[in-house]
């Protein structure tokens, strides 16, 4: 059974730090998915990691993938109060054939000035 | 452009009641999936849909889950005799052609089950 495993869930952070979160996952896949979610909303495709070394950057959010670890990380550079949200990753059930996601229970990020 | 539309956005009712949940996927968009979010189990596959192809049912929790898609398009996931263990939020996600690809969500359908 394919397993997600993000760390931490919870997060408290000061505006203008830096933090990493973590994603383990327990079979092979070259495909990662990261997602954001505002309180009451629906999720936001943030990145898609389609391969070992894959590293994506947007704004002050950076993934990167290493799929012989099995271990994505989403790193937050100089964080600000816009960036709170409850952050996921997933992974395709099938190692990529389908799309079935297999999600992370979630990272809730809250950035404090 | 038009994004994956739910509806209803939220629905109560009583133990034992059939519900039926709506999703209209972004046009052009051949994969369909309906997951379930709640606060015990997080974001649970339900189903997936590829084009004509048979669905992947594999994520359904029981038999009183069921979905169809018609004309590979809207979709319908509907839950019969409901229990108060079905109360969650059920996102339904479309993307292109499936794996490999961001899936765009829908807003969700909040079912509570009184």
């Amino acid at each position: 059974e394919l397993k997600v495993e993000q760390n931490p869930l919870f997060l408290s952070m000061q505006e203008g730090k830096n933090y990493t979160i973590y994603c383990n996952y327990s079979t092979t896949s070259d495909r990662l998915y990261w997602y954001r979610q505002d309180p009451g909303k629906s999720l936001e495709s943030l990145f898609v990691l389609l391969s070992n070394g894959a590293v994506k950057q947007e704004g002050r959010l950076m993934a990167s993938l290493d799929t012989k670890a099995r271990l994505s990380t989403l790193h937050i550079t100089a964080a600000v109060h816009d960036l709170s949200a409850t952050y996921f990753c997933a992974v395709d059930s099938y190692g990529g054939s389908q799309g079935n996601l297999i999600f992370g229970k979630g990272t809730k990020l809250s950035v404090k000035p | 452009g038009a994004g994956v539309s739910q509806s209803p956005s939220n629905k109560v009712t009583e133990k034992g009641k059939d519900v039926e949940l709506r999703c209209d996927p972004i046009s052009g968009h051949t994969a369909l999936y309906w997951y379930r979010q709640s606060l015990g189990q997080g974001l649970e596959f339900l189903i997936y849909f590829q084009g004509n192809s048979a669905p992947d049912k594999s994520g359904l929790p029981s038999d009183r889950f069921s979905a169809e898609r018609t004309g590979g398009s809207v979709s319908t996931l509907t839950i019969q005799r409901t229990q108060q263990e079905d109360s969650a939020v059920y996102l339904c996600a479309s993307s292109p052609w499936g794996g490999g690809q961001p899936q765009h969500f829908g807003d969700g359908t909040r079912l509570s089950i009184l």
